[in-house]
């Protein structure tokens, strides 16, 4: 089983501010088959990016994502106040599917 | 528009037995995968179980395995979860999600839609 490890836990950013979140596999994803999705609190998780870089349809491209092997990165340019939130690493390369354990971005 | 709706969740006690339903619509049901993805308070998401489109494959995580079952009916756009021997630890929102296909394999799935979740509690 591949485990996802996000960092940081918690991120205090204040809008505008770029965040970076790290999402570290055990072993290698294969061919980078890694998503992020963003949560809110009492919502359901919402698709960012697939495929580590390809943002899903109708996302802000101040999200972006990057990596490949065994490291990753969801970038968000710019702080809306809307992106508070906490954000998932998926896997989907290998079996079983997995998810890291989240990042919280919280306001400064 | 795709819209996902859970429903059947609640309390029950440990050793019970409890079905979740999820109607799908806005899409073409039997040509996706589906899955359960639970999330227990306050910590992550799980992936619990995943259907083939045609209904005949699927597949479970390691914690669940034996005692759910995940099934779909085709001519009426449901995804079900039959979810017996309960445990405490089996306390979640469980989504339904629609499983979007990068690969051949069962593991070849991000979900691109999810629904609301349903609270399943299990306590005596």
């Amino acid at each position: 089983e591949i485990v996802l490890t996000q960092s940081p836990g918690t991120l205090s950013l204040s809008p505008g501010e770029r965040a970076t979140l790290s999402c570290r596999a055990s072993q290698s994803v294969s061919s980078s088959y890694l998503a992020w999705y963003q949560q809110k609190p009492g919502q359901a998780p919402r698709l960012l990016i697939n495929r580590a870089s390809r943002r899903a349809t109708g996302i802000p491209d101040r999200f972006s994502g990057s990596g490949s092997g065994t490291d990753f990165i969801l970038i968000i340019s710019r702080l809306e106040p809307e992106d508070f939130a906490v954000y998932y690493c998926q896997q989907y390369g290998s079996s079983p599917l997995t998810f890291g354990q989240g990042t919280k971005v919280e306001i400064k | 528009e795709v819209q996902l709706l859970e429903s059947g969740g609640g309390l029950v006690q440990p050793g019970g037995s409890l079905r979740l339903s999820c109607a799908a619509s806005g899409f073409t049901f039997n040509t996706y995968a589906m899955s359960w993805v639970r999330q227990a308070p306050g910590k992550g998401l799980e992936w619990v179980s995943i259907i083939s489109g045609s209904g005949d494959s699927t597949y479970y995580a390691d914690s669940v395995r034996g005692r759910f079952t995940i099934s779909r009916d085709n001519s009426k756009n449901t995804l079900n979860l039959q979810m017996n021997s309960l445990r405490v630890e089996d306390t979640a929102v469980y989504y339904c999600a629609r499983g979007h296909r990068a690969y051949s394999g069962y593991a070849g799935y991000y979900f691109d839609y999810w629904g609301q979740g349903m609270l399943v509690t299990v306590s005596s």
